[in-house]
């Protein structure tokens, strides 16, 4: 089946610990990307990559790291920095790459609590 | 940067109602797309619309990019459509979505 895969669903983490979220697709899609979304509101863009090794800052990257050393992956990283890290997390794909993109298609997302 | 507001925020229909979502928008986009959430969280595609008027079963949406604003019609609403509804913009490498509207419909 394509499509994009987060894992895991649900994540606990404990405050003052690293945790990385995985984001894989087999869309063979060039762009990636991260976004947040808190209850009751719209999505915000953390990260995005357009090509395997770059990747741009979004509105609220501060206290989150990615990597993109291969095509299909798109790792986040929530950092001990990020000061509000409870959330939804889903990890979107789309074809073309910013600014000339095409339809972004998401993944199930991640629950992050902190403890 | 670009503005994004849907309207309205909430929306209560009765099955078999029809509907008008909006979306405007303050700058210049070149691709605008609409979602529905289910309540598992899932953002589903409903619409790639940069303009123009497109159409699948009872959804259709309308941008008007000239005037800043796109609409998505729900017909016939059933209580599958409840949830929430998302439009995200994209200026040129710039991405934002509304706040989305949240979708009721009742038996």
């Amino acid at each position: 089946d394509g499509g994009i895969t987060q894992s895991p669903k649900y994540l606990f983490r404990k405050e003052g610990q690293n945790v990385t979220l995985s984001c894989e697709q087999n869309l063979n899609h060039d762009a990636m990307y991260w976004y947040r979304q808190d209850p009751g509101q719209g999505l915000r863009l953390i990260y995005y990559s357009q090509i395997v090794n770059d990747f741009q800052k979004g509105d609220i990257a501060e206290g989150y790291s990615v990597s993109r050393e291969k095509k299909e992956s798109f790792p986040l990283t929530v950092t001990s920095a990020q000061k509000n890290p409870t959330a939804f997390y889903l990890c979107a794909s789309s074809m073309g790459r910013p600014p000339s993109t095409d339809t972004q298609y998401f993944g199930p997302g991640t629950r992050l609590t902190v403890l | 940067g670009i503005q994004v507001e849907q309207s309205p925020p909430d929306l209560i229909l009765q099955e078999g109602a029809n509907s008008t979502l909006r979306c405007n928008f303050s700058d210049s986009v070149n691709n605008l797309q609409w979602f529905h959430q289910n309540p598992w969280g899932q953002l589903i595609n409903l619409f790639y619309i940069p303009s123009g008027t497109k159409q699948n079963g009872r959804l259709s949406a309308t941008t008007v990019a000239t005037e800043r604003y796109s609409l998505l019609y729900i017909s016939s609403s059933q209580t599958t459509d409840s949830g929430v509804y998302f439009c995200l913009t994209d200026s040129w490498g710039k991405f934002q979505f509304g706040a989305g509207t949240q979708v009721v419909v009742t038996p």
